[in-house]
């Protein structure tokens, strides 16, 4: 089955302007996290919101979940040209290692100075 | 700050022949994931590595795939026999046992 959609499949933003992804899931999850990706390059773990809670924030990134809704947004505020990247969200059903990560398609962002 | 590493950085190799991708896990982490990312689609989970032994293996994972860490150190993927459709962005990933993975750059494998 699907986990881990995001929408807008890409995003084209000025440099200063916010950055919002959506992400939604199908099955019940322990956290969800978003990774990025530049381009032919690894995955960078930016951000972990559990299922119990609602919004957190880590310098520019603010993400929100709603397990009701079963999704969660991720917001760049004032973006830079260097945030250019693919963003995936990742679910996983249970805490802890040894659990695999669900990644969705992801949103590639392009942020133009 | 540790990272993960991966080799070779791009394989290239004829269908039907083995591959063996390696990965050197950050020190002190206990747990180790392949991942692979075919051209434009999503991450996929392959298997899940602890305690010298598989924990979780996805569908794809099938008879062709193995792993193992053969020195306490590298951790690598042997692909037996590879298709076509293996061609794809191989990520290792470990981690310490809390929730976050550390990804690796990856190995892009082509198969011809």
């Amino acid at each position: 089955s699907q986990q881990g959609e995001e929408d807008p499949q890409a995003l084209s933003i000025q440099e200063g302007e916010n950055a919002t992804m959506n992400c939604s899931y199908k099955t019940s999850i322990n956290n969800l996290q978003w990774y990025r990706q530049n381009s032919g390059r690894g995955l960078v773990h930016l951000i972990l919101i559990r299922s119990n809670e609602r919004e957190k924030h880590s310098g520019r990134l603010r993400v929100t979940l709603d397990t009701s809704k079963k999704s969660s947004s991720l917001l760049i505020t004032a973006s830079r040209a260097a945030d250019t990247a693919s963003y995936f969200c990742a679910t996983r059903d249970r805490p802890g290692q040894g659990g695999k990560l669900i990644f969705g398609q992801g949103t590639e962002l392009s942020v133009k100075p | 700050e540790p990272e993960v590493t991966q080799t070779p950085s791009h394989q290239v190799t004829q269908m039907g022949q083995e591959v063996i991708l390696r990965c050197v896990p950050i020190s002190n982490h206990l747990y180790f994931y392949w991942y692979r990312q075919i051209l434009g689609q999503k991450v996929e989970f392959l298997v899940s590595f602890y305690n010298n032994e598989i924990s979780e293996k996805s569908e794809i994972f099938d008879d062709q795939f193995s792993v193992e860490r053969p020195d306490g150190s590298n951790f690598t993927l042997k692909i037996r026999s590879t298709k076509l459709e293996d061609s794809a962005m191989y990520f290792c990933a470990t981690g310490q046992g809390t929730d976050t993975q550390y990804f690796g750059p990856g190995t892009r494998l082509t198969v011809l």
